[in-house]
């Protein structure tokens, strides 16, 4: 399997534009997690989604910030406008039917930077 | 709520010596699971070892082992025999069951370690 894969690994954007981050979790998985990860305020949860569904999007810091998952192959993050202080890494993990010994499988992150 | 607490920000340790990382929980769910989680200057994050909140045993993979206590609430790392490819970030993150709270993985603020030649 090749793993969860995030794409793109790096974007640089100006500030007021849309930003797009795709997620294409491991096969078989059913949950699905975005993180944004600082300096400051270490690895944040923003949105969980279980068997495509939403579950959890408490995390989601405002409005801009939008997150779909239309099937269970494919999940996207979207920010609009995007701002400064958007710039982070952005992490995608899925995980694997309902026990609570299953591991998350961390994507390699997109590093986004918006000037 | 959940939260995880790892209260050490940076951490150093000789090569080929043990290390302990610290990691206390709060949680009310009856079952949950325990992890750590590396993550090196290159950023990827990479799973080393789970523990359950039912099982009698401390978890051990290779050099990892978690040394666990429920009573406290801890879920510390102990490393053994140190390398220097164990500098990284570490990070402990908690799984709720799914049924008294969602089954989403939380993380902790993680500790850096680095190993000294």
């Amino acid at each position: 399997d090749a793993g969860v894969i995030q794409s793109p690994r790096h974007e640089v954007t100006e500030m007021g534009q849309e930003v797009t981050l795709r997620c294409k979790p491991i096969s078989g998985h059913n949950s699905l997690f975005w993180y944004r990860q600082t300096m400051m305020r270490g690895l944040e949860l923003l949105i969980y989604f279980n068997n495509n569904v939403p579950i959890d999007d408490s995390g989601m810091p405002e409005d801009r910030f939008s997150a779909k998952m239309p099937n269970a192959s494919f999940s996207t993050l979207k920010i609009q406008p995007s701002e400064p202080r958007d710039s982070a890494v952005y992490f995608c993990a899925s995980e694997g039917p309902g026990q609570v010994n299953t591991e998350a499988f961390f994507g390699q992150g997109t590093r986004l930077t918006v000037v | 709520a959940q939260k995880i607490t790892q209260t050490q920000p940076g951490m150093f340790v000789q090569e080929k010596e043990a290390v302990t990382l610290d990691c206390t929980y709060d949680t009310s769910d009856p079952s949950y699971g325990l992890f750590w989680y590396k993550q090196p200057s290159s950023g990827e994050m990479i799973f080393l070892i789970y523990q359950g909140s039912y099982d009698q045993q401390n978890a051990t993979e290779g050099r990892y082992s978690l040394n666990f206590q429920k009573a406290r609430k801890s879920a510390n790392l102990v490393i053994s025999a140190s390398q220097l490819g164990d500098s990284a970030m570490y990070f402990c993150a908690m799984r709720g069951d799914g049924i008294t709270s969602y089954d989403k993985v939380i993380f902790g603020p993680g500790t850096s370690l680095s190993v000294i030649p």
